[in-house]
C-alpha cells in the first residue's frame, strides 16, 4: 500500500463542472503539497498546508489532519486546468511522498 | 532569477557516454532537490541538499550517478556510462529550507539514451 495514494487516477470533465480531487495518506506529516503538472512536464506548486483551507482563484486545498486526508477542488473547471495534478506529503523528511497524480481531462 | 532554472532543456546522447545536468536555483533558497520522472510515471527522489550539510544521496539508483552542489547555489547532476534506462525528465526543485516550505521547480531537463 502506497504511504500517498490518489483518487481518482483519471478524471473527466465537462468546461464548467465542480472538480475534487482526493489524497489520503498514512504517515504523520507536517505539510502536505497539491503540485500541477501540464502536459510538456512543467511542475507548479498550487498549494502547501498543514491545516485547514486555502483558496486561490478557482482552486480550493482543504486538509484534514485527524482524517489524514486532503482534497483539491476546482470550481467552474476549463479546458487549461486539465493537467496532471500531484499530492505530495512531508513526513517530517524533506525527500518528499509523492501520490501517483490524478490526470484530469476538461471538455469544452 | 526570478526561478529555478536548469539547462539542457533537452538532451539527447548514445548509451555511454556521460551527461551533466545544470540547476541554477532561486537565489537564497537553502534546500536543492533532484527528482526524476520517467515517461508515464510519478516523481522519484534522487538527491536533496540543504545548506552546507552534507546531502541526502540516499535516492540516486547507482553509483552512476552523482551530484554537487556549489554552496547554496548552482547544482549539477551527472549521470556516468548512461543507459537507455536513464532515459527521463530530471527535475530540479529549491526551496526556502528543507521541511514545509514551497518548492518552486525547474522546467526539467529531458534526457533521452540512445
Amino acid at each position: 500500500k502506497n504511504e500517498v495514494e490518489q483518487s481518482p487516477q483519471n478524471l473527466t470533465a465537462q468546461e464548467g463542472e465542480f472538480i475534487t480531487i482526493n489524497c489520503s495518506y498514512s504517515v504523520g506529516i507536517s505539510a502536505l503539497h497539491w503540485l500541477q503538472q501540464h502536459p510538456g512536464g512543467g511542475i507548479v506548486s498550487l498549494f502547501m498546508l498543514s491545516s485547514g483551507k486555502k483558496k486561490h482563484g478557482r482552486l480550493i486545498a482543504t486538509i484534514n489532519i485527524q482524517e489524514k486526508h486532503s482534497s483539491l477542488h476546482i470550481t467552474a473547471s476549463h479546458p487549461r486546468d486539465s493537467a496532471v495534478y500531484i499530492c505530495a506529503v512531508d513526513s517530517y523528511d524533506p525527500r518528499l511522498t509523492f501520490g501517483e497524480g490524478t490526470q484530469l481531462t476538461v471538455n469544452p | 532569477g526570478a526561478g529555478v532554472s536548469q539547462s539542457p532543456s533537452n538532451k539527447v546522447t548514445e548509451k555511454g557516454k556521460d551527461v551533466e545536468l545544470r540547476c541554477d536555483p532561486i537565489s537564497g533558497h537553502t534546500a536543492l532537490y533532484w527528482y526524476r520522472q520517467r515517461l508515464g510515471q510519478g516523481l522519484e527522489f534522487l538527491i536533496y541538499f540543504q545548506g552546507n550539510s552534507a546531502p541526502d544521496k540516499s535516492g540516486l539508483p547507482s553509483d552512476r550517478f552523482s551530484a554537487e552542489r556549489t554552496g547554496e547555489s548552482v547544482s549539477t547532476l551527472t549521470i556516468q556510462r548512461t543507459q537507455q534506462e536513464d532515459s527521463a525528465v530530471y527535475l530540479c526543485a529549491s526551496s526556502g529550507s528543507a521541511g514545509a516550505n514551497v518548492l518552486t521547480f525547474g522546467a526539467g531537463s529531458r534526457l533521452t539514451v540512445l
